[in-house]
């Protein structure tokens, strides 16, 4: 079946402009995560939905970055005032319920390129 | 905190050589341990975890809780075990019911033909 899918795959903005990034999850999964990835480092997690609601939104590093999922599908995370240390791969995982042990499944990224 | 160190960047083999990946971690509690696989060009994939005790492409990793260790082993690398190899934690309990993933920074698995 259709993973995990993220558009757009590389965003090239300027400084000071805003962003949306976006993912479809596995059909189904009621789980979702985001996660950024800089450059020579692993994935950073940024924020957790079950269902509709943000769970867990302890990852954002500022009020610049807000992330929603308004009908328990797909997600959008938004940044504001986009600087260049936002620069990095959004990653999206999602998995069936969010629950201990379960398999997250990883989406190909979006490659974010503040100039 | 939690905190998942991989202490190499790079591991280069021969084919046929065994492989060791060396994961360290450090959690105030009983973690899930897993190990993630990206292969070029494609997405991160999970390549095995801790409590299902099983060999994926002949890969086996055992969690030390006394080293607070969960190396990943192979005892004959192949040339397309070549990939970024992640170590990643979730906690084993979480109020808030967020099983988020902690990684280490990645070994680069170079298999020489």
């Amino acid at each position: 079946g259709a993973g995990v899918s993220q558009t757009p795959s590389n965003k090239v903005t300027e400084k000071g402009k805003y962003v949306e990034l976006r993912c479809d999850p596995i059909s189904g999964h009621t789980a979702l995560y985001w996660y950024r990835q800089s450059l020579g480092q692993g994935p950073e997690f940024l924020i957790y939905f079950q269902g509709t609601g943000a769970a867990d939104d302890s990852g954002l590093p500022n009020d610049r970055f807000f992330a929603v999922r308004p009908e328990g599908s797909v997600s959008t995370l938004k940044i504001q005032r986009t600087e260049r240390g936002d620069s990095a791969v959004y990653l999206c995982a999602s998995s069936r319920r969010g629950g201990y042990q379960e398999t997250q499944y990883f989406g190909p990224g979006t490659r974010l390129l503040v100039l | 905190a939690q905190r998942v160190t991989q202490p190499e960047k790079l591991l280069s083999v021969f084919k046929g050589a065994p492989v060791e990946l060396k994961c360290n971690y450090s959690y105030s509690g009983s973690p899930e341990l897993f190990w993630y696989v990206q292969y070029s060009r494609q997405r991160l994939q999970l390549l095995l975890r801790h409590i299902s005790r099983e060999s994926i492409k002949g890969f086996t990793a055992d969690l030390n809780k006394g080293e607070t260790s969960f190396h990943l082993k192979k005892p004959f690398a192949q040339e397309e075990d070549s990939a970024m190899y992640y170590c990643a934690l979730s906690p084993a309990y979480s109020g808030a019911g967020s099983y988020q993933l902690t990684f280490g920074k990645g070994t680069k698995l170079s298999v020489i033909p």
